[in-house]
């Protein structure tokens, strides 16, 4: 089955700089790669997601790489800001419903 | 509603209880989903609901687990003879027409049997 790997487990930034998240997955059948941000005591929160057929996409700040042939993707965040403080998961699925999960990466943000 | 809601936030049992979870989608979403999160650990996919139906009930960890969405809407997660390891934050999420569209969870009840 699917096994997802995420790194780092935990990434400190100073605020105003980038941060890095990346991702590997291990089924070549996987077509939908989304990232989910998660806060102290609230359920994940989708902010963004690849599919296949894609290679990059930016959302303001907020940018996912995919590179099909390594088995990678990565989600970038520019300009941290204090508000990016959370727990940031990468997914992977064959069927958009079933995600398989990596362990998380908790992002800190110094002022 | 606004938002994914669960029920109760937070369940202390005893090991052995019958426990019941539940999740009131938000309105018109057709696909509902349950998932557990441990500490320190991603969400592990538990069942998914398109309408009435189970559509993939292959994450459910054994018979002690059972879920129904009599209505279509509000879902109810069961666990039978609980156990210490079913301690975890149980989340749902809902979706608008089924896996295409991303979906929103919920703030999860978190579990502890004691």
């Amino acid at each position: 089955g699917e096994n997802v790997e995420q790194h780092p487990s935990t990434l400190s930034v100073q605020e105003g700089d980038s941060a890095v998240i990346k991702c590997t997955y291990s089924d070549s059948a996987s077509n939908y790669f989304p990232w989910y941000k998660q806060e102290l005591g609230k359920g994940p929160q989708l902010i963004i997601d690849i599919r296949s057929n894609v290679g990059e996409k930016k959302d303001q700040r907020i940018a996912v790489t995919l590179n099909k042939t390594a088995k990678h993707f990565s989600l970038h965040i520019t300009e941290t800001q204090p508000e990016d403080s959370a727990v940031y998961f990468c997914a992977a699925s064959k069927s958009n419903y079933q995600l398989i999960w990596g362990a998380g990466t908790k992002l800190i943000i110094k002022p | 509603g606004a938002g994914v809601s669960q029920t109760p936030s937070n369940k202390v049992t005893e090991k052995g209880k019958y426990v019941e979870l539940r999740c009131d989608p938000i309105s018109g979403h057709t696909a509902l989903y349950w998932y557990r999160q441990s500490l320190g650990q991603g969400p592990e996919f538990l069942i998914y609901f398109q309408g009435t139906g189970a559509a993939d009930d292959s994450g459910l960890p054994n018979d002690r687990f059972f879920a129904v969405r009599p209505e279509g809407s509000v879902s109810t997660l069961k666990i039978q003879r609980t156990e210490r390891g079913d301690s975890a934050v149980y989340l749902c999420a809902s979706s608008l027409t089924g896996p295409d569209v991303g979906y929103t969870f919920g703030s999860g009840t978190r579990l502890t049997v004691v």
